[in-house]
């Protein structure tokens, strides 16, 4: 059973275009991250949020974390080429052991000139 | 080198051989992890090491052995492979042992033939 299902699984869009993909749960999580990882490269972290109705910016990228922390969204503004990537959320379990994270599949986003 | 390291990046094995693969972290950080990335599956968490001592196991099988000469350095032994185990493993490490902010490496193309 996959405890963090994300949507959708990929999305292609045009650069200039705005997307949104999503991390849902049934578990509440004492915080969840977003990572983007590129082809042939590892994740890398784009932000940690903790609070529940949390909003974080990153230039162009705005987090969400629900606010029963079960859930989170990722939208992008003005997508660019840059962009591409797969975008995975992770989750603290609250109830698990400390130092075990659950990760979803991903989103493949990728954005064409 | 800065980061987090990874060596091979590419390895083609038979299911007979016994191989390893390296990690290093230039980062200071004091807990380092193996994960499995296979395609279309979220990533899976293999083991935990927190100040060289393991603290996770995920249920992985025997023919993977991890190990934690120190705090900057990660070993994950391999043999007896089987075709299911062609994956990219992917080694992270954090601050700390009850971090969430994770710092990846490129990862090991793994394939088992």
């Amino acid at each position: 059973t996959q405890l963090l299902e994300q949507s959708p699984q990929f999305l292609s869009i045009q650069e200039g275009e705005n997307l949104t993909v999503y991390c849902n749960s049934s578990s509440v999580f004492s915080s969840l991250q977003w990572y983007r990882q590129e082809p042939g490269e590892g994740p890398v972290l784009l932000v940690t949020v903790v609070t529940g109705g949390e909003v974080k910016k990153l230039k162009r990228l705005t987090f969400q974390f629900g606010d029963a922390r079960k859930d989170s969204s990722l939208h992008i503004t003005a997508a660019q080429p840059g962009d591409t990537g797969l975008y995975l959320c992770a989750g603290e379990m609250t109830t698990d052991s400390w130092g075990k994270f659950q990760f979803g599949a991903g989103t493949q986003v990728v954005v064409t000139p | 080198e800065t980061g987090v390291t990874q060596t091979p990046r590419h390895l083609v094995m038979g299911m007979t051989n016994k191989k390893s693969l390296k990690c290093e972290q230039h980062l200071g950080h004091n807990a380092m992890y193996w994960y499995k990335q296979s395609a279309k599956k979220p990533l899976e968490l293999m083991f935990v090491y927190s100040l060289e001592e393991r603290v996770e196991n995920n249920s992985v099988p025997s023919r993977f052995s991890p190990e934690c000469p120190n705090s900057s350095h990660l070993f994950l032994h391999l043999h007896t492979l089987q075709p299911e185990d062609s994956a990219l493993y992917l080694c992270a490490s954090s601050r700390g042992a009850v971090s969430y902010e994770q710092y990846f490496g490129p990862g090991t193309r793994l394939t088992v033939t």
